[in-house]
């Protein structure tokens, strides 16, 4: 079993839209968790960190079930630039490793 | 700071050569990971250290692969003899703590033939 799992999508919305992926992960031991975002043919850099209590950036707000061991990305007003790749990362059981998700790609459309 | 470094950007080899893939993580950060993104299995970390310590190497695919970090500057990443489903690209990531941020380089696109 993966130790994290994504839609891969594609999701394609209209501007303005509200758009929300959701990410599933196998360790339950898990204590940290991240989204990243990855441009076409660029690194993934990081999004936002996802805290127990949920957390909300702007536009984005993430959410973390612990029962449920799942973690959610809402992007609400979706821009044109918001298309992209994003990848759900949990870390391991020592803590210092970081799997990530395959991604779901988001596409955001005039 | 200019960021986690890696060279070359872009490598093309023939089938059982041997491919060398480098790296200069972020000065202070004590965490290096190699990634190896495909557009079948995403993003699998390969191996990553700890203070210059190879600490879990579970996700190396097979012999053929190794890695190195001789000091805080500088990492290693060696396929011999490479194959054609070595064809990936390869990140390299540094973290100044192991549960926080990793800072990505841009990547080597590794094409065997």
């Amino acid at each position: 079993r993966k130790e994290v799992e994504q839609d891969p999508g594609p999701f394609n919305v209209p501007e303005g839209a509200t758009v929300a992926f959701n990410c599933t992960y196998s360790n339950s031991a898990s204590q940290s968790f991240f989204w990243y975002r990855q441009d076409c043919r660029k690194e993934p850099k990081l999004l936002m960190s996802v805290y127990s209590s949920g957390n909300e950036d702007g536009r984005f707000t993430a959410q973390l079930n612990r029962a449920s061991q799942y973690i959610s990305l809402l992007i609400r007003d979706s821009k044109l630039s918001d298309s992209a790749t994003y990848l759900c990362v949990v870390n391991g059981n020592t803590g210092n490793q970081f799997y990530f998700g395959t991604g779901t790609s988001l596409t955001v459309i005039p | 700071d200019a960021g986690v470094i890696q060279s070359p950007r872009h490598e093309v080899t023939e089938m059982g050569q041997e491919v060398t893939l480098r790296c200069k993580p972020i000065s202070g950060h004590d965490y290096l990971f190699w990634y190896r993104q495909t557009m079948m299995r995403g993003l699998e970390l390969l191996i990553y250290f700890n203070n210059n310590v190879p600490i879990d190497d579970s996700g190396m695919p097979e012999d053929r692969f190794s890695a190195k970090m001789p000091n805080a500057s500088f990492s290693t990443l060696k396929i011999q003899p490479s194959e054609p489903r070595d064809s990936a690209v390869y990140f390299c990531a540094s973290s100044p703590s192991g549960g926080g941020e990793a800072f990505f380089g841009q990547g080597t696109r590794l094409t065997v033939v």
